[in-house]
C-alpha cells in the first residue's frame, strides 16, 4: 500500500503521560498536514509542513503539542502531559504542491486519555 | 474568520432518491472548494473539487456540486443515491492559503 500510513492506530494512555504519533506520507508528496477530529465534528487543522519547514500552526494548538518533519519525509506529532480533552482521532494527510486542498488522508490514530 | 458550514447533520434517504447536501462558506476573495467523503471504516477521500471555471463540477460516483458565488454556497448533489453512498460527507475550503478548513460533516444513510 503506497498511501499515507499512521502509527499507532490506537493509543490509550493515562492523563499526564506523553504520546507520539508517526505519519508516513505518500513518498513524492512535499506537504504534510496534521488534523484532529472529535465525534460529530469535522477535521480541525493543527499544522502543516512543506518539506521540512513547518509553515503554519493553528492558534488553537496548545504548547503541549509539537510536530516535526526532520528530513521532509515522515512526521511526528507529540502531545506532552496529555489531558482528557486531547482524546480524539489524529489525522495525517499529504499532498503535492501546488495542488492546494487535494489531500490524501491516512486512517488516523485514535487517542484515548483516561 | 474563515469558516465552512453544513446545515444538515443527518440525512436519511431511500435508494434512488435524489440528494442535495448544503454547504456555505465565509471567505473573502479567492476560494477553492471541495467535498470529501468518508465511507464506514475507511479514510477520508476527495470526492470533487472546484478551483475556477465552470461552476458545475462533477466528481466520482455520479456526484456533482454547484458553486454559486452570490450565495456563498457549494452544494453537493446526486440524482439517484445507492445504498453504497452511505457515508459521512464533508465540505471544505481553502481561501488563498494552503490550509483546508472543513465543515462539521453530514452523515448520510441510504436505506434499501
Amino acid at each position: 500500500d503506497t498511501g499515507v500510513s499512521q502509527d499507532p492506530r490506537h493509543k490509550i494512555t493515562k492523563r499526564g503521560q506523553n504520546v507520539t504519533f508517526r505519519c508516513d506520507p505518500i513518498s513524492e508528496h512535499n506537504r504534510l498536514y496534521w488534523y484532529r477530529q472529535t465525534l460529530g465534528q469535522g477535521p480541525e487543522f493543527l499544522t502543516y509542513f512543506q518539506n521540512e519547514a513547518q509553515l503554519e500552526k493553528s492558534r488553537l494548538l496548545s504548547d503541549r503539542f509539537s510536530a516535526e518533519r526532520p528530513k521532509g519525509s515522515f512526521s511526528t506529532l507529540e502531545i506532552q502531559r496529555t489531558e482528557q480533552g486531547d482524546s480524539a482521532m489524529y489525522l495525517c494527510a499529504s499532498s503535492l504542491a501546488p495542488r492546494t486542498g487535494e489531500l490524501f488522508f491516512g486512517e488516523g490514530s485514535r487517542l484515548t486519555v483516561l | 474568520a474563515q469558516s465552512v458550514s453544513q446545515h444538515n447533520h443527518h440525512v436519511i434517504l431511500s435508494e434512488a432518491a435524489s440528494l442535495e447536501l448544503g454547504c456555505n462558506y465565509s471567505y473573502g476573495g479567492t476560494v477553492n472548494l471541495f467535498w470529501y467523503v468518508q465511507y464506514p471504516g475507511q479514510h477520508l477521500q476527495l470526492l470533487l473539487k472546484y478551483f475556477s471555471g465552470d461552476p458545475l463540477v462533477k466528481g466520482i460516483k455520479g456526484f456533482e456540486a454547484e458553486f454559486i458565488k452570490s450565495k456563498f454556497s457549494f452544494n453537493l448533489r446526486k440524482p439517484s443515491v445507492q445504498w453504497s453512498d452511505t457515508a459521512e460527507y464533508f465540505c471544505a475550503a481553502t481561501g488563498g492559503g494552503n490550509k483546508l478548513t472543513f465543515g462539521t460533516g453530514t452523515q448520510l444513510k441510504v436505506e434499501l
